[in-house]
């Protein structure tokens, strides 16, 4: 399968650690790379490759991978984290997949 | 600091053909490192890959889109195309450009493929 599988929805509380998770059989060969995105914004990169944040990230952000699974964690989540996350790959050729989006909201 | 901008035509009816270009400012369109992507968002949907054009010019095409799409760079005025055919409603979306990064592996073998620099989106409606 070419698909990649997100949690449509995540909620944390302020000030708490949350994990937004990525699921496909393409993570057997591809490290997911993560995108924040706000209402009426353009998506950026938050993380990509094995755990590396672009310039301006905060290491509060970071990534992890096991077998099928990818995952983002936020720690100590704060009110501007509040967006739709996405995680992408690529499959065995080549071809470029995303996730479906997962709204985290921060209560 | 790498720049792009896409532009549309702000209206596509259907069955029409849809062109969008993007410009590069803050560097060269023909510099090794980048590759050039599109990216589309329907209206309350996720991101949707649709083309990837290499530095040494091969293009890879979303399977789902491929009949109908088609790519391509204008190094001498420093921007890429998109071109979409027999447009339908399905395709009213925000598109996005952006670089493209593709070759990475990382240091346990996996591949990497990520967007690093995108434009700010146009919102192309698809509307008689």
């Amino acid at each position: 399968s070419s698909e990649l599988t997100q949690d449509p929805t995540v909620s944390v509380a302020l000030g708490q650690t949350v994990k937004i998770t990525c699921q496909g059989d393409s993570l057997r060969i591809c490290f997911p790379s993560w995108y924040r995105q706000k209402p009426g914004q353009a998506p950026f990169l938050l993380i990509y490759g094995e755990n590396n944040r672009p310039s301006g990230i905060p290491d509060r952000f970071s990534a992890s991978r096991s077998e099928n699974t990818g995952s983002l964690t936020i720690t100590g989540a704060l009110a501007e984290d509040e967006a739709d996350y996405y995680c992408n790959c690529r499959d065995n050729d080549g071809n470029v997949i995303f996730g479906g989006g997962t709204k985290l909201t921060v209560l | 600091q790498l720049q792009l901008r896409e532009s549309g035509p702000g209206l596509v009816r259907p069955s029409e053909t849809l062109s969008l270009t993007c410009s590069v400012s803050g560097g060269s369109i023909d510099y090794s490192s980048f590759h050039w992507g599109w990216v589309r968002q329907s209206p309350g949907k996720g991101l949707e890959w649709i083309a990837t054009i290499y530095y040494l010019g091969g293009i890879l095409y979303n399977p789902s889109l491929k009949s109908r799409v088609s790519m391509s760079i204008d190094t001498s005025n420093n921007y890429f195309s998109l071109q979409l055919r027999s447009v339908t409603a399905a395709d009213a979306a925000v598109y996005y450009c952006a670089t493209h990064q593709v070759g990475m592996i990382t240091s346990g073998g996996l591949v990497a493929t990520y967007f690093d620099n995108w434009g700010q989106g146009t919102l192309v409606p698809v509307s008689s």
